[in-house]
């Protein structure tokens, strides 16, 4: 996780929108991807965005990729109390091997 | 059916113990992986498996053993273990390997381990 930083902690409303953010350092990723950890289980994967694209949207999620920035984003719409976990974000470049970030801790309150 | 399967979720072993933990897809992967997760820490690679046999070991120390008896099974024997080795072991599978389209990796819920 030392290339890919997340923050740590992230609370929001029920019913509003939530914002996980990840910067990563190496330009060659070719996909990125956004898996949810919710305690004491094992790695969901959401959804991942071709290093190409800059916008994915895939229901209530919306990824956008900055190239640039090396910044990619999690949008979730509408959160709900089941959106609690941990979400990391991962990269790969070409392997099998994926980096993944330091996670973010999604609290969602009523 | 798009899962794997891991046994068991918790393990205590002591550090003269040898014992295994198993991971099981039915998916028809051809890629099987080993990460380990310590706690509030992300997930790291261990092992890939492509076709059976091994293709990435990230300088795993030898008391970790992974095995790969046939395409749906992938197990890793432990031995000699130390403390810190206790952490959270996920199995993954995907289709194959390389970063395409379409090549989801599919994670385990995971195995507990506590060395004592």
């Amino acid at each position: 996780g030392e290339d890919v930083e997340q923050s740590l902690f992230l609370s929001v409303r029920e019913g509003d929108s939530s914002v996980i953010n990840c910067t990563y350092t190496d330009s060659s990723s070719t996909y990125l991807y956004w898996y949810k950890q919710e305690p004491g289980a094992g790695l969901q994967l959401l959804t991942y965005i071709f290093s190409n694209m800059d916008m994915k949207q895939d229901q209530r999620l919306t990824v956008l990729l900055n190239k640039k920035d090396k910044h990619l984003s999690l949008r979730i719409a509408d959160t709900q109390t089941g959106d609690s976990a941990i979400y990391f974000c991962a990269e790969s470049y070409n392997t099998d091997k994926l980096i993944f970030g330091t996670g973010t801790r999604l609290q969602v309150f009523p | 059916d798009t899962e794997v399967t891991q046994t068991p979720k918790h393990l205590v072993m002591g550090m003269t113990n040898k014992k295994s933990l198993k991971c099981e897809q039915h998916m028809g992967h051809r890629a099987m992986y080993w990460y380990k997760q310590k706690a509030k820490k992300p997930p790291e690679l261990m092992f890939v498996y492509s076709y059976e046999k091994l293709s990435i070991n990230e300088s795993v120390p030898s008391r970790f053993s992974p095995e790969c008896p046939n395409s749906s099974l992938l197990n890793l024997h432990l031995h000699a273990l130390q403390p810190e080795d206790s952490a959270l072991y996920l199995c993954a599978s995907s289709r194959t390997t390389g970063q395409r389209a379409g090549n989801t990796i599919y994670f385990g819920e995971g195995s507990w381990l506590t060395v004592v």
